[in-house]
């Protein structure tokens, strides 16, 4: 059983440009947790989201950002317009649990680097 | 909203010694769990040992073991016979209705 897939697993952007970080959960998964981890901090949660719904979205900058985990495929962090303070490494974990009740399981994370 | 500490930023150990790190949490929920990560230089998170809060017997792993202390809100992670491949950031986290992390805890291993 293949655990949680990210890709890429780095990422360069120049300022501007648009950013698409993709999570695949492990099978059975449907629910979808993005965190963001700051050089030097830890994890902070992004959103959490199930097929085709965001459920809690509350540690998403209001602007430039949005998630989606559709039907079919993996589920897609998109940063529009990147500045140099999104640079960071982005975690997606996947749980077969609803909420915040199941363990969750992470994934190796996106680098996305600013220039 | 819940909160949680790790007050050294960074600690060392020399092979084969022992070495706590510690985390404090704040919260007002009864019923929730506690974790310890280890996270490598391939920023890969792994879980190392978890404690659940209605349990007052405290978990261990190997050679990983937690000093939980409900009523305090600390939870501590204990490493003996520390070796090389423990090495790596420390990150405590809390689990209720949400997943709060700690800052990290370098731990370097001298051999």
């Amino acid at each position: 059983n293949a655990g949680v897939m990210q890709n890429p697993r780095h990422l360069v952007r120049r300022r501007g440009q648009e950013a698409r970080l993709r999570c695949s959960p492990m099978k059975g998964h449907s629910h979808v947790y993005w965190y963001r981890q700051l050089p030097e901090e830890g994890l902070k949660f992004m959103v959490y989201l199930q097929k085709e719904n965001i459920i809690d979205e509350s540690g998403m900058p209001k602007e430039r950002f949005s998630a989606e985990f559709p039907k079919e495929g993996p589920s897609i962090l998109r940063i529009q317009q990147v500045v140099r303070g999104d640079s960071a490494a982005y975690f997606c974990a996947s749980s077969p649990l609803a909420g915040f009740a199941g363990e969750q399981y992470f994934g190796p994370g996106t680098r996305l680097t600013v220039t | 909203a819940q909160t949680v500490t790790q007050s050294q930023p960074e600690m060392s150990v020399q092979e084969a010694e022992t070495v706590t790190l510690s985390c404090t949490y704040d919260t007002s929920e009864s019923d929730y769990y506690l974790f310890w990560y280890k996270q490598p230089p391939s920023r890969q998170m792994i879980l190392v040992i978890r404690q659940e809060a209605y349990k007052q017997q405290n978990a261990t792993e190997n050679r990983f073991s937690v000093n939980f202390q409900k009523a305090a809100k600390s939870f501590s992670l204990k490493i003996s016979d520390s070796q090389l491949g423990d090495a790596a950031m420390y990150f405590c986290a809390y689990r209720g209705n949400k997943l709060v992390f700690g800052a990290g805890t370098i731990l370097r291993v001298k051999s």
